[in-house]
């Protein structure tokens, strides 16, 4: 089944204590891309990669980093996460630009 | 700043109206336009996309497409209560690296 995974899905942490979120599709696709969802302000691009080593910076990307080692996989990693990164975070992968983004299950993330 | 505007709602329709949920958006050089269903606490997933000007309808869902009036809109028809949920209009950036989405709208639909 084509699809893309996330884990973990459900993470409560302490403020300071790096996390990683991992995301894992399998269609090889080329393009991935990190979403975090609030109330009030809709879905917003984080990061976001074109291909294997090849990542930018979306719209939020204060507090976050990223790697493409493999085509495959695009961990989100929060290295010392704070209370206002409490979301609810999505990865999306589509074959290319502007093509249908496929979204993961979500990992919803609080901060204490 | 490129946005996507959505009327919020609730929209209320009965069961087998026809709902119409409606979108602009800012950049003119975008692309590439979808519509996605979000159920409460689960991920957003794809209705239609469309690229081109006019319509193009998939089941009892239709898609509309104006670049000059930079509007996009869902007609759903024959709405069923399990069509309620929240509609997100995402339109591609101009570089196709990101999608902007709306806030949604959210459809309830009564049986």
């Amino acid at each position: 089944e084509a699809q893309v995974t996330q884990n973990p899905r459900y993470l409560i942490t302490v403020t300071g204590k790096k996390l990683t979120v991992t995301c894992s599709q399998n269609m090889n696709h080329e393009y991935m891309s990190w979403y975090r969802q609030d109330p009030g302000l809709g879905l917003r691009q984080i990061y976001y990669s074109m291909n294997v080593e090849v990542t930018d910076k979306g719209d939020v990307p204060e507090g976050y980093k990223v790697s493409r080692k493999e085509k495959r996989n695009f961990p989100l990693i929060l290295e010392s996460p704070s209370p206002n990164q409490t979301s609810l975070y999505f990865c999306a992968s589509s074959s290319g630009r502007g093509d249908t983004q496929y979204f993961g299950p979500g990992t919803r993330l609080t901060v204490l | 700043q490129k946005e996507v505007e959505q009327n919020s709602g609730p929209l209320s329709v009965p069961e087998g109206a026809i709902a119409s949920l409606n979108c602009t958006y800012s950049d003119r050089g975008s692309q590439s336009f979808f519509w996605y269903r979000q159920y409460s606490g689960k991920s957003p997933e794809l209705i239609m996309f469309i690229y081109s000007n006019g319509d193009k309808e998939d089941g009892r869902f239709t898609a509309q497409l104006n670049k000059a009036s930079q509007y996009v809109s869902l007609l759903i028809r024959d709405s069923q209560p399990s069509d309620s949920a929240t509609y997100l209009c995402a339109v591609s950036n101009q570089a196709g690296t990101a999608l902007i989405f709306g806030k949604g709208t959210t459809l309830s639909v009564s049986s």
